[in-house]
């Protein structure tokens, strides 16, 4: 199964300030997504990563907030920009497809705290 | 729109003893693909089982097995000779064979404690 490399896997940072979060996967996938995870909850996709075109955000995400790049198919990042302390959370990067047998995998994960 | 729900937010078991945990869904689409995922405290999301919606057959994997009831929209997972590792957050999730559109939707998952 592919493999996820995610960093950074915490971070603690300022109000108004933004945090990139990067996503390397060990194997070309087609498709690639972007989740958040409030502490003892389940997971809520922000967004599709669409390699070399703009990602497909889900209901209640915009662009301007979490800006996703996808330049190939191995790699992705996730920006949250101009932070306040509603956006601290986990957020994790998930790549594969369901008719893989490994289905999808997950990276480890990134606690942000914003203070 | 599709949903998944699990109607149990916490199990407690005794370690070797058999568990269950249910997961019913809905969704207008024929052609999908259900998944059981583990998450214990160190985060990581493991895929413990996987069904595709056109097999009868219920998928098993050593301990793990399902009861996949596609008219009753029904995917529970159950768990045999429970062990201590199997302490997680359980999350069943669903997602259509659309490509372009095969995003995951998780229920809201079910907290497993196995009891020593």
């Amino acid at each position: 199964s592919a493999v996820i490399s995610q960093k950074p896997s915490r971070d603690i940072c300022q109000r108004g300030t933004s945090l990139t979060i990067q996503c390397q996967v060990d194997s070309q996938v087609t498709m690639m997504f972007w989740y958040r995870q409030q502490p003892g909850q389940s997971l809520t996709l922000i967004a599709t990563a669409n390699q070399g075109s703009e990602a497909t955000y889900e209901s209640g995400f915009v662009i301007d907030k979490f800006p996703i790049s996808r330049p190939n198919l191995t790699f992705s990042t996730l920006t949250v920009s101009n932070m306040s302390p509603e956006d601290s959370s986990i957020y994790l990067c998930s790549a594969g497809s369901p008719g893989q047998a490994y289905g999808y995998t997950f990276g480890s994960g990134t606690r942000l705290t914003v203070v | 729109a599709q949903t998944v729900t699990q109607s149990q937010p916490e199990m407690s078991v005794q370690e070797a003893e058999t568990v269950t945990l249910s997961c019913t869904y809905d969704t207008s689409e024929s052609n999908y693909y259900l998944f059981w995922y583990k998450q214990p405290p160190s985060r990581q999301m493991i895929l413990v089982i996987r069904q595709e919606a056109y097999k009868q057959q219920n998928a098993t994997e050593n301990r793990f097995s399902v009861n996949f009831q596609k008219a009753a929209k029904s995917f529970s997972l159950k768990i045999s000779d429970s062990q201590l590792g199997d302490t997680a957050m359980y999350f069943c999730a669903f997602t259509v064979t659309n490509f372009g559109n095969e995003k995951l939707t998780f229920g809201t998952g079910t907290r497993l404690t196995i009891i020593p």
